[in-house]
């Protein structure tokens, strides 16, 4: 299995809901990431899990919040998020070098 | 933290022409730097790498050159086709990827 699986593929969101995207990998990769990517523009770096540990953040704001459960998911908590934090969120992860991206979370705030 | 900046911000070719995207980091740490390739509302895909330790790297059309000594380094595409149309990235990479700018390709038949 090469995939890195997120779910939910799109989510629509009122400033006052919380709700969670989900990676998923089974490739053994001890790296996993967050990136946000708004339209024509490259993906930026959110957060780092490594060994399961937070290991770089950003500067994300907190109503973003990180969780890593094992070694084969990511989740991220989304609380009373703002119209302009609609974006595509990619999950990727990692042996070392080469990261997989999985098909992104399309959200919208409302 | 590194930056990478990327140009052109758009190319428009022929197809059949050669197309090269050029990119410079600023972090002399950064040891990898891939190249991906993103069509509209999809994941990014990775299309080639090269590593801090190698000086030049190809896969059939497509190549990619390193200028350690100039943080710089280029994606080559050759006999571009209409289907190379998409915007392309670079990166640089220590502990995770710091991405260009973004290159939109445009292959005309």
């Amino acid at each position: 299995d090469t995939e890195v699986t997120q779910t939910p593929k799109h989510l629509v969101m009122g400033m006052t809901n919380k709700k969670s995207l989900k990676c998923e990998q089974h490739m053994g990769h001890r790296a996993m990431y967050w990136y946000k990517q708004k339209a024509k523009k490259p993906p930026e770096l959110m957060f780092v899990y490594s060994y399961e540990k937070l290991s770089i953040n950003e500067s994300v704001p907190s109503r973003f919040s990180p969780e890593c459960p094992n070694s084969s998911l990511l989740n991220l908590h989304l609380h009373a998020l703002q119209p302009e934090d609609s974006a595509l969120y990619l999950c990727a992860s990692s042996a070392g070098t080469e990261a997989f991206f999985g098909q992104g979370t399309r959200l919208t705030v409302v | 933290g590194e930056n990478v900046e990327q140009h052109p911000s758009t190319l428009s070719v022929q197809e059949g022409d050669s197309a090269v995207i050029k990119c410079t980091y600023s972090d002399s740490a950064s040891n990898y730097f891939p190249w991906y390739k993103q069509e509209l509302g999809k994941r990014p895909q990775l299309i080639i790498d090269i590593r801090s330790n190698v000086g030049e790297k190809k896969d059939q059309r497509i190549a990619v050159t390193l200028n350690k000594t100039a943080k710089h380094f280029s994606l080559h595409i050759t006999e571009t086709q209409p289907e190379d149309s998409a915007v392309y990235f670079c990166a640089a990479s220590r502990r995770a990827l710091t991405f260009g700018s973004g290159t939109r390709l445009q292959v005309q038949p």
